[in-house]
């Protein structure tokens, strides 16, 4: 089935520094990606949609400036945390879906980050 | 506001036991409602999914009831194993939308041997 690749899985940075997350579609091309939060025991919240060549659309709450989202290509989607600090500590996770059809979204392997 | 509801939060069956998820949602305009299962440190993984079209669907030991009157959708695991210790997620994809999914807030299985 299709694979969605995440990296680094862990991360630990410290405070006032950045982040990037890389999110692969390994076996279809993705001109929408999911960016989507989780804390301990919880669910998973939408942070934001983003779109291949063009700006990522970001929930209510989110701010666009702290979490860079770029998306150059079909197959690779990055968020930055940018100017982190501890409270941004949390699982984060994308996830595409083909754009053939009507199919399920594959999900990455997610990203600890901790930020100390 | 929360779309999609799940309970219970936390559910323990013993080996062999039925596991029963529910969900409900409160919008109509979803057209898809998958089911994942999340181990600790992972991400969720597709259990299976089903279509306001259908009523149940079935994969092996996991089903899908699906009540489209009553906005309501269940998980059933039978002969539950301890491999099934894990936390459900119910969600619904919004129609129209390109792959983005509202979730319910989980429910952690523990399965006793």
């Amino acid at each position: 089935g299709a694979v969605v690749s995440q990296h680094p899985s862990r991360v630990i940075c410290k405070s006032g520094t950045s982040v990037k997350i890389e999110c692969r579609s390994l076996d279809f091309q993705a001109t929408t990606m999911f960016w989507y939060r989780q804390f301990p025991k919880q669910s998973l919240m939408l942070m934001a949609t983003s779109n291949e060549g063009s700006k990522a659309t970001y929930e209510q709450g989110v701010e666009k400036d702290k979490f860079l989202i770029n998306h150059a290509s079909l197959t690779l989607s990055t968020l930055t945390v940018t100017s982190a600090h501890p409270e941004d500590s949390s699982f984060y996770i994308c996830s595409a879906a083909p754009p053939t059809g009507d199919t399920e979204a594959f999900f990455g392997q997610g990203t600890r980050l901790t930020v100390v | 506001q929360q779309q999609v509801k799940q309970s219970p939060q936390s559910l323990i069956v013993q080996k062999g036991g039925i596991s029963i998820i529910n969900c409900a949602y409160e919008n109509t305009a979803f057209d898809y409602f998958p089911w994942y299962q999340q181990f600790p440190g992972k991400g969720p993984a597709l259990l299976i999914a089903i279509r306001p079209d259908v009523s149940e669907k079935k994969e092996g030991r996991f089903t899908i009831s699906f009540n489209k009157s009553a906005k309501q959708f269940s998980l059933h695991i039978m002969d539950s194993q301890p491999g099934d210790s894990a936390t459900y997620f119910c969600a619904a994809r919004p129609r129209g939308s390109q792959g983005n999914l509202i979730f319910g807030k989980g429910t952690k299985l523990s399965v006793k041997p």
